[in-house]
């Protein structure tokens, strides 16, 4: 089956920036999505189709995928950034919906 | 408007038998692209793939769940059911239904608020 693997916990000082990365086989040839969950909460989409953010979802939130990398940008980072954040897929190749294992973002 | 909510047991004993209901409004799980998923999230874990329903009835199951699963949908009531058999205390957590839709690359794009599920004797 398809995995996607992703650091445990990134933290950040507030105003710089927080990259996430999400491993995954040949990944960049997939549709990444990213999801925030604040604590409970249910998760949001905060970008879709690798870099495109849902209306509402601010600027300073941005993706990319290339080669077997995801990576989620979140610059100037605020203390309301804090959370956990996901990666998913769909992995044509089983039928399955694949999530990553999730990373906690610690703003300093 | 799209929203949807999730409805079930709140507690279950070993063995017994889990039935959640997705309620949805604001579209239709017979529209082409259109799919409902079933998350969960164990206390303090990532989250979980279960199942997903399309426009089309095609079903896919987690493969490690697949023997306890079984997705319905009722098109006419805006409703998904989700069963899972054989329930053991590591099913505790929260249950999610979501909107997948294929024209969005298969993305989840409305969650349910989750509904909490403790298996316990």
């Amino acid at each position: 089956s398809y995995v996607l693997t992703q650091p445990p916990s990134v933290s950040v000082a507030p105003g710089k920036a927080a990259r996430i990365t999400c491993g995954g086989n040949n990944i960049g040839s997939k549709p990444v999505h990213w999801y925030q969950q604040k604590p409970g909460q249910a998760p949001v989409v905060i970008i879709f189709f690798n870099g495109a953010r849902p209306s509402g979802i601010p600027e300073r939130f941005s993706g990319s995928n290339s080669g077997n990398t995801a990576t989620l940008t979140i610059s100037r980072v605020e203390a309301g950034d804090e959370a956990d954040y996901y990666c998913q897929v769909w992995d044509s190749g089983s039928d399955h919906l694949v999530f990553g294992g999730g990373t906690m973002l610690t703003v300093l | 408007q799209v929203t949807l909510r999730e409805s079930g047991p709140a507690l279950l004993k070993p063995t017994q038998t889990l039935t959640l209901t997705c309620t949805f409004s604001g579209f239709s799980l017979s529209a082409s692209g259109m799919c409902v998923s079933w998350i969960r999230q164990s206390p303090g874990k990532a989250l979980e793939w279960l199942a997903l329903i399309d426009w089309e009835d095609d079903k896919y199951y987690s493969t490690s769940l697949k023997t306890r699963l079984t997705i319905s949908k009722d098109t006419s009531k805006n409703l998904v059911v989700l069963t899972m058999t054989d329930m053991d205390p590591v099913d505790t957590g929260t249950y999610y239904c979501a909107r997948v839709s294929r024209d969005a690359y298969n993305s989840i794009d409305k969650w349910g608020q989750g509904t909490l599920v403790t298996v316990s004797s």
